[in-house]
């Protein structure tokens, strides 16, 4: 079936430093994804809708400068923390959905844990 | 703007029947999602329910739907222990792409 993988799975980084997150979809093409984040012991909460070919459209009180989305092609969206700091360590997790199928088939990477020392 | 509540904490004992309720506030919702979440890990979707539905069955798993009330609720029969974990209702909006409304998740106990 469709899988949308997501990478690296865990990452530490510096303050101050970047990293970046990739989610790909590995049989299927998704013209959109989307980002989300979750703090320990939280809700997930959608932080942006990454468009093939556009700029991403973040929610509110997301800052584009800070989470920079790429969706490059069909297959595979980035998503990059710049200048990381402790309160970014979080859960981030993205979506998929299959080009043209029905609104059920919305498939979850398995997630990207971050953590900022 | 959208709102999804859960209760916080389910706890059952093995060999019953769990009931997750949730309530959300927005009636323009396509689809209705179940998902589990186990410590450390990704989401895995359980089961989902068309918003002109009331009721799904699929193996343990029932959701009925309440539309009037903005309820939705996912029955677990015979939990087992491998049951617990957190669950998350979401829901997706008509107009909103497939970009999904998270409930706050119950946390499901299940105790021998």
């Amino acid at each position: 079936g469709a899988v949308v993988s997501q990478h690296p799975s865990r990452v530490i980084c510096k303050s101050g430093t970047s990293v970046k997150i990739e989610c790909r979809s590995l049989d299927f093409q998704a013209t959109t994804m989307f980002w989300y984040r979750q703090f320990p012991k939280q809700s997930l909460m959608l932080m942006a809708t990454s468009n093939e070919g556009s700029k991403a459209t973040y929610e509110q009180g997301v800052e584009k400068d800070k989470f920079l989305i790429n969706h490059a092609s069909l297959t595979l969206s980035t998503l990059t923390v710049t200048s990381a700091h402790p309160e970014d360590s979080s859960f981030y997790i993205c979506s998929a959905t299959q080009t043209g199928a029905p609104g059920n088939t919305i498939y979850f990477g398995e997630g990207s844990w971050l953590t900022v020392v | 703007g959208e709102d999804v509540e859960q209760s916080l904490f389910l706890s059952v004992r093995e060999g019953d029947s769990s009931v997750i309720n949730c309530t959300y506030t927005d009636s323009s919702s396509t689809y209705l999602y179940w998902y589990k979440q186990e410590p450390g890990a990704g989401l895995q979707l359980l089961t989902y329910i068309f918003s002109n539905m009331d009721m799904k069955q699929d193996q343990r798993l029932t959701v009925l739907l309440n539309k009037k009330d903005k309820h939705l609720s996912l029955r677990i029969a015979d939990t087992q222990t491998g049951d617990s974990a957190i669950y998350f209702c979401a829901e997706s909006l008509t107009g909103g792409g497939n970009k999904l409304t998270f409930g706050t998740g119950t946390q499901l106990k299940v105790e021998l």
